[in-house]
C-alpha cells in the first residue's frame, strides 16, 4: 500500500526548533519529489517548499526560505522538515505530499497524489 | 494571500448541482498549467479529487467534473450527497513566483 506516515503531535515554547517526518512505503522513495503543506488552524493550505529525494535538492518558498530546512534519509524513505525559531502562529497542521511528476510512475501527472496523514506543531508563548 | 480564488462557501440541497470557481491569472491558470482539485473532509488530509483540469483518480464518483477555460477553472459536483460536505481547493503552479499555489479554499454544504 503505497502511503506516507508522518510523526506525531509537538507542542514547542516560542524559539525553539522542530523536525517533522514522514515516511514513505509501498514504492520506491527517491523516484518522487516530496512538498509540504503548511494548514493554520481554520485556514487554507499553503505551499512551503519541496526536496528532491534522490538528490537531496530543495526549494523552498519565499515566505518560509529563512526558516525551514527540508532534507531526506533516502536509507529509511525518509523525508524530514526543520522549522526553526517557532513562533505562535507557526501553529498549525503541517502536511507531506508525494508529487507525481511526468517521468515518474504515477497517473496524476504534476498533483499531489499521496498525503501524509499530517502532523500538529503547536507553538506556546 | 493565495493568487487562485474561491469562493467561501457553497451550498446546496442533496441532489443539486453545485459548481466552485477557482480564478487565477496570466502567470498560473492562464499560462497553460495544469489545475488539481483536492478535498479534505473535516480533521482529514485533503486527497486528490480531479488532476490534470479534468480527470478522476479510480474510486472518485463521476459526480465530481473539472473544467478549465482561460484564466479559470470550475469544479461541478451534480447530485450532491450528504458526505460531499467538505472543503475543496483547486491548485496549480505560478511561474512569477515559481511557486506551487493553492485556491483559497470553498466550503461545501448540504443543506
Amino acid at each position: 500500500q503505497v502511503q506516507l506516515v508522518q510523526s506525531g503531535t509537538e507542542v514547542k515554547e516560542s524559539g525553539a526548533s522542530v523536525k517533522v517526518s514522514c515516511k514513505a512505503s509501498g514504492y520506491t522513495f527517491t523516484g518522487y519529489y516530496v512538498h509540504w503543506v503548511r494548514q493554520a488552524p481554520g485556514q487554507g493550505l499553503e505551499w512551503m517548499g519541496w526536496i528532491n529525494t534522490d538528490s537531496g535538492d530543495a526549494k523552498y518558498s519565499q515566505n518560509f526560505q529563512d526558516w525551514v530546512t527540508m532534507t531526506r534519509d533516502a536509507s529509511i524513505s525518509t523525508a524530514y522538515i526543520e522549522l526553526k525559531r517557532l513562533r505562535p502562529d507557526d501553529t498549525a497542521v503541517y502536511f507531506c505530499a508525494r508529487y507525481c511528476s511526468a517521468s515518474a510512475n504515477c497517473y496524476a501527472t504534476n498533483a499531489f497524489d499521496i498525503w501524509g496523514q499530517g502532523t500538529l506543531v503547536t507553538v506556546s508563548s | 494571500q493565495s493568487v487562485l480564488t474561491q469562493p467561501p462557501s457553497v451550498s446546496g440541497a442533496p441532489g443539486q448541482r453545485v459548481t466552485i470557481s477557482c480564478t487565477g491569472s496570466s502567470s498560473n491558470i492562464g499560462a497553460r498549467y495544469d489545475v488539481h482539485w483536492y478535498q479534505q473532509l473535516p480533521g482529514t488530509a485533503p486527497r486528490l479529487l480531479i488532476y490534470v483540469n479534468n480527470i478522476r483518480p479510480s474510486g472518485v464518483p463521476d459526480r465530481f467534473s473539472g473544467s478549465k477555460s482561460g484564466t479559470s477553472a470550475s469544479l461541478a459536483i451534480t447530485g450532491l450527497q450528504a458526505e460531499d460536505e467538505a472543503d475543496y481547493y483547486c491548485q496549480s503552479y505560478d511561474s512569477s513566483l515559481t511557486n506551487y499555489v493553492f485556491g483559497t479554499g470553498t466550503k461545501v454544504t448540504v443543506l
